[in-house]
């Protein structure tokens, strides 16, 4: 079954710190992996996916398709990093074609 | 300002009323979908639409019916609203279905009472 899975329902953190935000994913096949953000009062937006592999506002997540994982990471977090952070997979075409299969969500906090 | 947007921003009415929820987007995307997020934040998709044809119908209760008069619209219309629909509603666009960016809409806050 296509699963997405963010262990950590809460992350804090202080400023300055390094931040790892977890995500492993059931699915036989090579799925897109991206990374959403929901900033407060905002509008859920993609944060990076893993073909680009570029580095968006610090944060960079490696796919890890022996793991399974593909966890985003930033070496310095901020005070605006502070949102909702969805992992999400997209099966490679076929079958429920366009779906975005989300995690249940991790919100980082950055304290001052 | 191109993007996606979704009216009304606010919805409270009373259970087993009927409402709905409108979305639309200016982006030329020629598919556009319905995520509900419930009160844990957890997001799920409803429905898809491409090309205005139903490509994804979720396990969703038929009280809920998507219409897509055109590419650029996608609306929900909602049947005897229940307790548990209360929740978040985004809409979102993308270009193609295939692991492509979604682009989402700021949500449809529904409060049943």
């Amino acid at each position: 079954a296509q699963r997405v899975t963010q262990p950590e329902k809460l992350l804090s953190v202080f400023k300055g710190a390094p931040v790892e935000l977890k995500c492993n994913y059931s699915y036989s096949g090579s799925p897109e992996l991206f990374w959403y953000v929901q900033y407060s009062r905002q509008r859920l937006q993609l944060l990076l996916r893993h073909i680009s592999r570029e580095s968006i506002k610090g944060f960079t997540a490696d796919l890890n398709k022996g793991e399974t994982s593909f966890h985003l990471k930033k070496p310095f977090a901020q005070e605006e990093d502070s949102a909702m952070y969805y992992c999400a997979l997209s099966p490679p075409g076929g079958g429920s074609q366009g779906n975005l299969i989300f995690g249940k969500g991790t919100k980082l906090s950055v304290k001052p | 300002d191109t993007a996606v947007s979704q009216t009304p921003k606010y919805l409270v009415t009373q259970m087993g009323n009927d409402k709905s929820i409108k979305c639309e987007q200016n982006l030329g995307h020629d598919t556009m979908y319905w995520y509900k997020q419930d009160s844990k934040k957890f997001l799920k998709i409803m429905f898809s639409y491409n090309n205005k044809e139903l490509i994804i119908n979720e396990t969703v209760p038929n009280r809920f019916s998507p219409k897509s008069p055109d590419k650029a619209h996608l609306n929900l219309h909602i049947n005897s609203l229940e307790l548990g629909d209360s929740a978040v509603y985004f809409c979102a666009s993308s270009h193609g279905t295939v692991n492509i960016e979604q682009f989402f809409g700021p949500g449809t806050r529904l409060t049943v009472l």
